[in-house]
């Protein structure tokens, strides 16, 4: 039972929208920032989103990522076939004083 | 830029203690950043161990603490990770990451992540 909750799958066709979201509560996405990772199969994570919205080095825009309350919503348009990976959403919880992951999301695109 | 390599046992027996290090190049384990332990069972998703600042302040998951020990070499720019009494249950792929933390303002982000190393608890 993971502290941040996501659906377990997403999917859409190639070139359209999909939106992953992630819910939390007051002790951890409420009041932190949010980050996102992706894993390719048999790879490591690799982090996609940082700090609720922002992109590292190398990342394309087709990724982004929002926040309102507790919260969380990554999106990803102009989909392609590469991006079939599971997703992950993470913070750090107050409350417990450690990090905290979502279930992972894993997204198809069909 | 910064790298880390996780290394140990791919094996260990059940009720012994798992031992693994990672080894950071390109950069130094006394920069202002966490270094942290996170692992993924067979088919399932992420769950972070715990994590240690070069001082040696440590941060644990709560449902793992009482098995857990991070520690720091700064002379070998390197951290470590034990786990005590292991079982089938602590099966699992474990990365090494590097965390940007500052909790009171609630930053926190792993931008650096090792390939992984796979334990498996068996005897």
């Amino acid at each position: 039972q993971s502290v941040l909750t996501q659906p377990p799958s997403v999917s859409a066709a190639p070139g359209q929208k999909v939106t992953i979201s992630c819910s939390g509560s007051s002790s951890n996405i409420g009041n932190n920032y949010v980050s996102w990772y992706q894993q390719l199969p048999g790879t490591a994570p690799k982090l996609l989103i940082y700090e609720n919205n922002k992109r590292p080095s190398g990342i394309p825009d087709r990724f982004s990522g929002s926040k309102s309350g507790t919260s969380a919503t990554l999106g990803i348009t102009g989909l392609q076939t590469g991006d079939e990976a599971d997703y992950y959403c993470g913070t750090w919880d107050s409350s417990l004083s450690a990090a905290v992951f979502g279930g992972g999301t894993k997204l198809t695109v069909l | 830029q910064v790298q880390l390599q996780e290394s140990g046992p791919g094996l260990v027996k059940p009720s012994g203690t798992l031992s693994l290090t990672c080894a950071v190049s390109g950069g130094s384990i006394s920069s202002s950043n966490w270094w942290s332990w996170i692992r993924q069972p067979p088919g399932k998703g992420l769950e972070w161990i715990g994590e240690i600042y070069h001082s040696g302040s440590t941060n644990y998951n709560p449902s793992l603490k009482s098995r857990v020990t991070i520690s720091v070499d700064k002379s070998k720019n390197q951290f470590s990770l034990k786990l005590s009494s292991v079982t089938a249950a602590d099966t699992a792929v474990y990365y090494c990451a590097r965390a940007f933390q500052i909790a009171e303002l609630g930053y926190y982000y792993m931008d650096v992540w090792g390939k992984g190393t796979t334990v498996t608890v068996s005897s």
